[in-house]
């Protein structure tokens, strides 16, 4: 079946830095990849999808590139803030399946 | 534009009392809707989901139970609370099953 692995968290970063928390999944076919955020209490956010390989997905400065060989779909930002403080779920859905696959989640903390 | 509302936000509940978690959403018709359980600390869980009125597919065999009653309305029900049902509930609605869109979810306490 389908699944998603995250890299364990937290990850702590200082204000500035650049950020990567790796994704890869397992799936049948071409799933469609997403990334949601998760601010405390509340709820999950869509951050930035890719449908096909090679596609690029980005928003609020974040991207990430839907590699079909590495079957990886890695989160990037070059510059955190100390509000991009939340949790990242990395997420698939086969096409014609009515659900998406959610990895664990990673928490990030960024420190001024 | 789309709206979902859950309520309540948050709840404390005695074991063995019953629940009712109620999920709308405005501004779409014929959605596919969803019910998640995310434990503290982790990730999330697909409890149960719903393609049309009166069709609920059931994820995770528990003491919970789902309804939908109407196009844009999923209800979340249980007759009698377990410690272990304590958790923060999100519903969640797509045209797709691809991109979800969350409502902004209930803290669910069992004492």
């Amino acid at each position: 079946g389908d699944s998603v692995t995250q890299m364990e968290g937290p990850v702590t970063l200082s204000e500035e830095a650049f950020l990567t928390i790796n994704c890869t999944y397992t799936a049948t076919g071409y799933p469609s990849l997403f990334w949601y955020v998760q601010y405390p209490g509340e709820g999950l956010q869509l951050l930035l999808k890719a449908t096909k390989a090679d596609d690029k997905g980005s928003n609020k400065g974040f991207e990430a590139t839907y590699r079909k060989e590495t079957t990886s779909f890695h989160l990037e930002k070059g510059s955190v803030q100390v509000s991009d403080s939340a949790v990242y779920f990395c997420a698939l859905n086969s096409g014609g399946y009515q659900k998406v696959t959610f990895g664990t989640g990673t928490k990030l903390q960024v420190i001024p | 534009s789309q709206t979902i509302h859950q309520w309540p936000a948050t709840l404390v509940q005695p074991v063995g009392s019953p629940l009712s978690l109620e999920c709308t959403v405005e501004g779409t018709s014929n959605p596919n809707l969803y019910w998640y359980r995310q434990a503290a600390g982790r990730g999330l869980q697909l409890l149960f989901y719903s393609v049309g009125i009166g069709q609920i597919s059931s994820e995770v065999p528990q003491n919970l139970s789902a309804s939908r009653p109407q196009d844009r309305q999923f209800i979340l029900s249980s007759k009698k609370l377990l410690l272990s049902d304590s958790g923060f509930y999100l519903c969640a609605w797509s045209r797709t099953g691809a991109e979800q869109y969350f409502g902004p979810g209930t803290r669910l306490t069992v004492t």
